[in-house]
């Protein structure tokens, strides 16, 4: 069973730019989250999605971040316009309904000069 | 606001060393998970623990739940290389009973480098 896989593994944009980050769950997976650590500090949830409905969005940190998730598949985290303080690790998780282990996936790494 | 705090946050022991990471919390839960990092790769799970008293050993790894003291423990035994890496401990604040599960409030990790 292939695993959570993310896209591109590094972005380097410079600021006022927009980044587009994709994460591909497991097969069969209904809960897709997304994490960010900024550096130095710790993994924070972001939102999840319940198939392609947004369950819980409080982590997203302004309007400048939009996710979707259509179809209920892979899900992509658009940043726009990025700032300097949107760098750090973005990670995507995913797991069944009903099971409470999620499975994360590499991360990708988002500089923003 | 929930709080997890791990300590110590950073840990260099030397091999056959045994040591405790210490993850604590700030409120009612009962669902706690232990994850494993290496540098530039993805959080692996290492324990998913569900219930007060939970126990869970794989190899020289052994992870403890207290909820009514909102702590959960990394008992690390008799320390080797491969074990360095980055531990986090998350805390699951989904509703009891819910279909739906939750989201995951991470501690700061723990690096971990053990010496030969």
């Amino acid at each position: 069973e292939a695993g959570v896989t993310q896209f591109p593994s590094h972005s380097v944009i410079e600021k006022g730019q927009t980044v587009t980050l994709r994460c591909d769950p497991i097969s069969g997976h209904d809960n897709l989250y997304w994490y960010r650590r900024v550096m130095g500090k710790e993994i924070k949830f972001l939102l999840h999605f319940v198939k392609e409905s947004k369950q819980d969005e409080s982590g997203m940190p302004n309007n400048r971040f939009l996710a979707e998730r259509t179809g209920g598949t892979y899900s992509t985290l658009k940043v726009q316009p990025a700032e300097l303080e949107d760098s750090g690790v973005y990670f995507c998780a995913s797991s069944r309904s009903g099971i409470n282990e999620q499975f994360f996936g590499p991360g990708t790494r988002l500089t923003v000069l | 606001e929930l709080k997890v705090e791990q300590n110590p946050l950073f840990l260099s022991m030397q091999e056959e060393k045994n040591y405790t990471i210490y993850c604590n919390y700030s409120t009612t839960s009962d669902r706690l998970y232990w994850y494993r990092q290496d540098p530039g790769k993805s959080l692996e799970s290492l324990f998913v623990l569900l219930s007060n008293g939970a126990v869970k050993q794989e190899g020289r790894l052994m992870a403890s739940l207290d909820t009514k003291a909102r702590l959960s423990t990394l008992h690390i035994t008799a320390a080797v290389h491969d074990l360095s890496a980055t531990y986090f401990c998350a805390v699951d604040i989904a509703v009891k009973g819910s279909s739906n599960t939750g989201k995951l409030i991470f501690g700061q990790g723990t690096t971990l480098q053990v010496k030969p």
